[in-house]
């Protein structure tokens, strides 16, 4: 049981640049997210979804789009990197939404020059 | 919206009691969780407060007062392994979890 993982772990990009950051799970969870975490500051939503095929804006989507057409894999991809998108971006998963315990995946560092 | 008020940092040392209180403005409130994550590393849960009253795990307790729009993470008998940050983060409407700013704990000997 891998829990949630995450690739890649570490990613350079320069401005204007796409990528998709991948995250999958094994535990067969409903609800997955996607955070932000700047440097000594909490984290922000930026997306997330309560089932497969389903998926919802958080407090900072722009810039940012999601899919999820598996129960496990939920990939965000960054449409045309910016220096504001570098952070440290962090998946999470649950049975039923923040009630229940998130399970963190170990986070991909991003930096965009 | 929903706002998350808690300190941004607080020093204790070893064997020490330090409480980390937590006030959230929010509508539709569900539940009041509480995180860990050590510097370089992931969250990970330590509690989970649906009604009010304290709720205890090991050497680490949680409150909430619905009532008040407060909680408290209190944590017992401080390991030098306790030095990390810990984020109060709360469920409402729309099924979305909104995290404090953190607050960093540091353990001296």
């Amino acid at each position: 049981n891998a829990g949630v993982t995450q690739t890649p772990k570490f990613q350079v990009l320069k401005t204007g640049q796409s990528m998709t950051l991948q995250c999958a799970q094994d535990m067969n969870h409903e609800y997955m997210s996607w955070y932000r975490q700047d440097p000594g500051m909490g984290l922000r939503l930026i997306h997330y979804s309560v089932g497969a095929g389903i998926t919802d804006q958080g407090e900072v989507p722009n810039g940012y789009n999601v899919s999820r057409s598996t129960t496990e894999d939920f990939p965000l991809r960054l449409l045309s990197a910016a220096p504001s998108q570098t952070s440290v971006y962090f998946c999470a998963s649950s049975f039923s939404g923040g009630v229940d315990e998130q399970y963190f995946g170990p986070g991909t560092r991003l930096t965009v020059t | 919206g929903q706002s998350l008020e808690q300190p941004s940092e607080v020093t204790a040392v070893e064997g020490a009691i330090v409480q980390i209180n937590c006030t959230y403005q929010t509508s539709g409130f569900y539940g009041l969780s509480w995180y860990q994550q050590h510097d370089g590393g992931a969250p990970t849960f330590l509690s989970y407060n649906g009604l009010d009253g304290l709720e205890e795990t090991g050497r680490f307790s949680s409150f909430l007062s619905r009532s008040d729009s407060y909680g408290y993470l209190l944590l017992q008998e401080l390991q030098m392994k306790d030095s990390a940050s810990y984020f109060c983060a709360v469920k409402a409407a729309g099924n979305k979890l909104t995290f404090g700013g953190g607050t960093r704990v540091l353990v001296k000997p």
